[in-house]
């Protein structure tokens, strides 16, 4: 399967301050990369999609001020969490789409988010 | 709107047991169906589904999709403790750029 690396696997951080979240695709081009959260004991929940080098496509609900994503370059994705609050806490996935047709979905191993 | 509704939410057997779990979904644009395990991380890719009446199988797990009834079921034979997890359902849509809709997953529990 695809190779995909995310960092950092944890962080704990204080209200109010911003969290990097990178997504790196080690053996392929991601042209689309999806970010995902899960909040404890509930299912995946699509947050954004972006294409390599536009600006980011983000769900209803989900605010894009506050949840920046860059995809400058078709290895890496980035998610800021900006001026994050206790209710950010969460964990984190990316998924890259890697193959026009491939229809296998692959994930990154999660960031988990806890902001106190 | 778009949506995956597992059954059951959540689900304890014994070492041995058969399980099967259940997914329907209602959806604007079908492309695929697809079967995860999630244990502590990220999840697995169990199973793409996207013919009606084509069982697949890997090992002990099955899985088989009914495009008119719009549902799918995932089997587990002979269950180990080391299947407990949550299995997540999720469909593809054949719009928005390969976008995946989830399901709230079905938790096992397998007692030894």
């Amino acid at each position: 399967g695809a190779v995909v690396s995310q960092h950092p696997s944890r962080v704990i951080c204080k209200s109010g301050t911003s969290v990097k979240i990178e997504c790196r695709s080690l053996d392929f081009q991601a042209t689309t990369m999806f970010w995902y959260r899960q909040f404890p004991k509930q299912s995946l929940m699509l947050m954004a999609t972006s294409n390599e080098g536009s600006k980011a496509t983000y769900e209803q609900g989900v605010e894009k001020d506050k949840f920046l994503i860059n995809h400058a370059s078709l290895t890496l994705s980035t998610l800021t969490v900006t001026s994050a609050h206790p209710e950010d806490s969460s964990f984190y996935i990316c998924s890259p789409h890697y193959r026009a047709g491939t229809e296998t979905q692959y994930f990154g191993p999660g960031t988990r988010l806890l902001v106190l | 709107e778009d949506k995956v509704v597992q059954s059951p939410l959540s689900l304890v057997v014994h070492e041995g047991d058969t399980v099967t779990l259940n997914c329907s979904y209602e959806v604007t644009n079908f492309r695929s169906l697809l079967w995860y395990k999630q244990e502590k991380k990220a999840p697995t890719f169990l199973f793409m589904l996207t013919s009606s009446g084509i069982e697949k199988k890997s090992g002990r797990l099955s899985s088989i999709l009914d495009k008119k009834e719009l549902f799918s079921i995932l089997n587990i034979t002979a269950t180990q403790t080391g299947d407990s997890a949550v299995y997540l359902c999720a469909v593809g849509l054949g719009t928005g750029g390969f976008k995946t809709i989830f399901g709230a997953g079905t938790r096992l529990f397998v007692k030894a």
